[in-house]
């Protein structure tokens, strides 16, 4: 079935380092790839999405680009901010199937 | 606008109890899905309704059942609960449940069975 492989965490940068947070994916359609991240309390919230082969997602300084060829969607950052202290998570959904298959989550801890 | 909500936030029961977890969509969403979180298997669908009909179902027992309203509220239900079913409730709505439309997650409900 489909599935979604994410780097395990917990990930510790440093302000103003650059992150990288690696997914793949397996899918037997042609999936819509997303990444949501998760605060403290709260529930997932939509970080950015690609819908098909070489997109790339981008929102609030963060990127990804949909790789049909290595099946990827690996998250970026130049920066990262104290703020972007959250749980990442890697997403595929599949038209017709209505649901999202998440990855595992990736704890970010960024230290001022 | 409001966001989803979902009640309770956090409840505790005991094991062979069932419980009711609630979900309020954004007005105008009609489309619900359910999905239960724990640190050992991560975040796994439920299922979804779309104008009060599931359009898909997890793979789940049969003790944990759902529905919707008219009014687009959902609630899903979870019989003789087992100390396993301790997890993190979370709902999430869209518009349609299409991939061109965003889902929009609850704060969830914490369910703890001891």
């Amino acid at each position: 079935g489909d599935s979604v492989t994410q780097m395990e965490g917990p990930v510790t940068l440093s302000e103003e380092a650059f992150l990288t947070i690696n997914c793949t994916y397996t899918a037997t359609g042609y999936p819509s790839l997303f990444w949501y991240v998760q605060y403290p309390g709260e529930g997932l919230q939509l970080l950015l999405k690609a819908t098909k082969a070489d997109d790339k997602g981008s929102n609030k300084g963060f990127e990804a680009t949909y790789r049909k060829e290595t099946t990827s969607f690996h998250l970026e950052k130049g920066s990262v901010q104290v703020s972007d202290s959250a749980v990442y998570f890697c997403a595929l959904s599949t038209s017709g199937t209505y649901k999202y298959i998440f990855g595992t989550g990736t704890r970010l801890k960024v230290l001022a | 606008k409001a966001g989803v909500t979902q009640t309770p936030r956090y409840l505790i029961k005991t094991r062979g109890q069932q419980v009711t977890l609630s979900c309020s969509p954004i007005s105008g969403h009609r489309s619900v899905s359910w999905y239960q979180q724990t640190p050992g298997q991560g975040l796994q669908f439920l299922f979804e309704y779309f104008s009060e009909t599931q359009r898909n179902k997890g793979n789940f027992p049969g003790r944990f059942s759902g529905r919707q309203f008219s009014n687009s509220r959902s609630e899903m239900n979870v019989s003789t609960l087992e100390l396993g079913d301790s997890a993190l409730y979370l709902c999430a709505s869209s518009l349609e449940g299409s991939l061109n439309t965003e889902a929009f997650f609850g704060q969830g409900t914490r369910l703890t069975v001891v």
